[in-house]
């Protein structure tokens, strides 16, 4: 129930193209449902993040879907660009104590 | 320094070897977190600290033991160790407030077991 599932594995698209990807949890107690994106040799980053008292939550290119019914959360990158290639982490939180479960991960990479 | 650091960057070691991975925050956050991420799983929480104090174990073998000090930083002792246990460990920090997720990561130390 603590788990967070994340697809695809990874994911190759062209420049100016949509990516996106998925992930389903499990546990309606989750609150917080964040993005990380990760570069060769750098930790994790904060990318976008959303509660689901909201549907949808937009900065720049990017933009997540929540579907609290369905227990799914989606990224989507418009207009991707080669410098969007990295690996994107879905993740879910709870508590006090700011506890994050993480998705597998997607590596992206995006064409020329 | 800014951030999160994290020292050494890379590191290898045997099975009878003792070291340690050493996480420092300048963020002035409250909460201290150990990640282990090898490749293709979801990155593992280990350790969580609030405060200085432990408050979760995510049922970590004996042979990783943490170290928090002070709120600003956080060891990981490693000793006797499998090769299995070869993956980049993470540290990361958060305010440690209530409603205030974010976590902040460092570039983690890259572990070979040999």
């Amino acid at each position: 129930q603590q788990q967070v599932k994340q697809s695809p594995q990874s994911l190759i698209v062209q420049k100016g193209g949509i990516s996106i990807i998925n992930c389903a949890y499990e546990n309606t107690a989750f609150d917080y449902f964040p993005w990380y994106q990760q570069f060769p040799g750098k930790g994790p980053a904060l990318l976008i993040a959303i509660r689901p008292d909201v549907s949808e939550k937009k900065e720049g290119r990017f933009t997540i879907s929540f579907n609290k019914s369905a227990k799914q959360f989606s990224l989507h990158i418009m207009d991707s660009q080669p410098g969007d290639s990295a690996t994107y982490f879905c993740a879910a939180g709870t508590g006090g104590y700011n506890k994050l479960i993480f998705g597998a991960g997607t590596r992206l990479a995006v064409h020329p | 320094e800014t951030g999160v650091t994290q020292t050494p960057r890379h590191l290898v070691m045997g099975m009878t070897n003792k070291k340690s991975l050493k996480c420092e925050q300048h963020l002035g956050h409250n909460a201290m977190y150990w990640y282990k991420q090898s490749a293709k799983k979801p990155l593992e929480l280990m350790f969580v600290y609030n405060f200085k104090e432990q408050t979760e174990n995510n049922s970590v073998p004996s042979r990783f033991s943490p170290e928090c000090p002070n709120s600003s930083h956080l060891f990981l002792h490693l000793h006797t160790l499998q090769p299995e246990d070869s993956a980049l460990y993470l540290c990361a920090s958060s305010p440690g407030l209530a409603g205030s997720h974010e976590q902040f990561f460092g570039p983690g130390t890259r572990l070979t077991v040999l």
